[in-house]
């Protein structure tokens, strides 16, 4: 069954470095998606990509976040300047076309920033 | 996207079924209904998702009320791998953001 494929699994960063967290959607899939959540609490919405750029970002998508799609294949999250509170897990979806077609998730990064 | 409501929390004895309630009393025409859920830390999971008929697949059903208001996701002989949050989520198909509430923490008991 296809999947979405998330790296590295966990990532330590220390503050200010810039981190790149990465994201292989499922192949035939358009629609591309990054949230995240922080220990204890809900899956926030970040942002979402389609047709090489961003259809739709939260606030807390600010200008320390963007999005690339480098290749045909990945999507990459990149957070400029990490703060202590962007320690959460981060998670990517991905979903096809079509009217009420359903997300998929990948397993998720855990960013700790230390 | 209409706004949902769900309980905080519920118990399930393992091998009942298990039927987890969402109101969405301000769904519009167009809104689907979708479920996930989240087994600890893991990505969240898709469940099933419908517009207004009832709908079931290899892991649950979907119980969409007449007037849509509400519906009903039903694990049909829950397990203790059962045992996670879950989200209802309304949104129109061609909306790009998908928003998580807080969902129902379902536990299943042996």
């Amino acid at each position: 069954e296809p999947e979405v494929t998330q790296t590295p699994s966990h990532q330590v960063t220390q503050m200010g470095q810039e981190v790149i967290l990465r994201c292989v959607p499922i192949s035939n899939h358009l629609y591309f998606y990054w949230y995240r959540q922080i220990l204890g609490q809900k899956v926030e919405f970040l942002v979402s990509f389609y047709n090489n750029e961003i259809s739709e970002k939260s606030e807390i998508f600010d200008d320390q976040f963007s999005v690339e799609r480098p290749d045909g294949s990945n999507f990459t999250l990149k957070i400029r300047s990490t703060k202590l509170e962007d320690s959460a897990m981060y998670f990517c979806a991905s979903r096809g076309t079509g009217v009420g077609t359903e997300a998929f998730f990948g397993q998720g990064t855990r960013l700790t920033v230390v | 996207d209409a706004k949902t409501t769900q309980p905080t929390s519920m118990d399930c004895a393992e091998g009942r079924a298990a039927n987890l309630p969402c109101n969405h009393s301000t769904i519009s025409g167009n809104e689907y209904v979708y479920w996930y859920r989240q087994i600890h830390s893991q990505g969240p999971q898709y469940i099933i998702h419908g517009l207004k008929n009832n709908e079931t697949n290899e892991m649950a059903s979907l119980i969409i009320t007449e007037d849509r208001k509400s519906s009903t996701l039903i694990l049909p002989h829950a397990t203790l791998r059962d045992t996670a949050v879950y989200y209802c989520i309304v949104r129109v198909p061609y909306n790009n953001d998908m928003r998580f509430g807080a969902g129902t923490r379902l536990t299943v008991k042996p």
